[in-house]
């Protein structure tokens, strides 16, 4: 059964920081790996999807790293802002998604 | 294209009652799934579907059922609804791995809105 792990859980930073954040999965065997933000009470927006054939996928001041041998995923926010402040979730894809409970961050003005 | 859509949006049950969530999508997607949300946690999978006609169960498929009689539209259904099922439902749709068009990402989900539901 596959476990995800987002590590920290919240996350506080001042404006203008760069964002790391974690994600762990236990089985390797994936298709893709995906990251979404969610604002609260809201539904989810997929912000980069992983290949598992990729080491790393960009978008804007978003990227992302995969490195499938270790079950590790890293999402890089740079120069963060107010309006990054949101919960972000790794989910793993072997044709079903497997989530974390997310990190949620907020970014200080 | 709608996307996904989900119908209701917010829901407010009594203890033993019953109802339908429905999820439609308009992508010719082959592969739909309901997901929950509780708070602090990621989703979980309630029960998905890898065709018309199909279903399987997921991670937390206890006391919901489901129906894929068509393609586009993918059902679940509550019978005896509990203050335990509390959540926020979200369905998503994705093509299979050789169902899509060329270039699209295998299995990459589609999420619909949410809807929100409140059992008394």
């Amino acid at each position: 059964k596959q476990e995800v792990t987002q590590i920290p859980a919240a996350l506080s930073v001042p404006e203008g920081e760069n964002l790391v954040l974690n994600c762990s999965f236990t089985d390797s065997a994936i298709y893709n790996l995906q990251w979404f933000r969610q604002d609260p009470g809201k539904g989810l927006t997929s912000l980069l999807l992983i290949q598992s054939s990729q080491r790393e996928q960009t978008s804007g001041r978003l990227n992302a790293s995969l490195d499938k041998s270790s079950g590790r995923s890293t999402l890089y926010i740079a120069a963060s802002q107010p309006g990054d402040s949101a919960t972000y979730l790794c989910a793993v894809n072997d044709y079903k998604l497997s989530f974390g409970a997310g990190t949620t961050v907020t970014v200080r003005a | 294209n709608a996307g996904v859509t989900q119908t209701p949006k917010f829901r407010v049950l009594k203890t033993g009652q019953s109802m339908t969530l429905l999820c439609a999508q308009d992508m010719n997607h082959e592969y739909m799934y309901w997901y929950r949300q509780d708070p602090g946690m990621g989703l979980r999978l309630i029960h998905y579907s890898v065709g018309e006609g199909t279903t399987a169960k997921g991670e937390v498929p206890d006391g919901y059922n489901v129906s894929r009689l068509k393609k586009q539209n993918f059902l679940l259904g509550l019978e005896s609804a509990a203050p335990s099922q509390t959540s926020v439902y979200f369905c998503a749709s994705s093509y299979s791995k050789v169902g899509g068009p060329k270039f699209t990402n295998s299995y990459e989900q589609y999420f619909g809105p949410g809807t929100r539901l409140t059992v008394t």
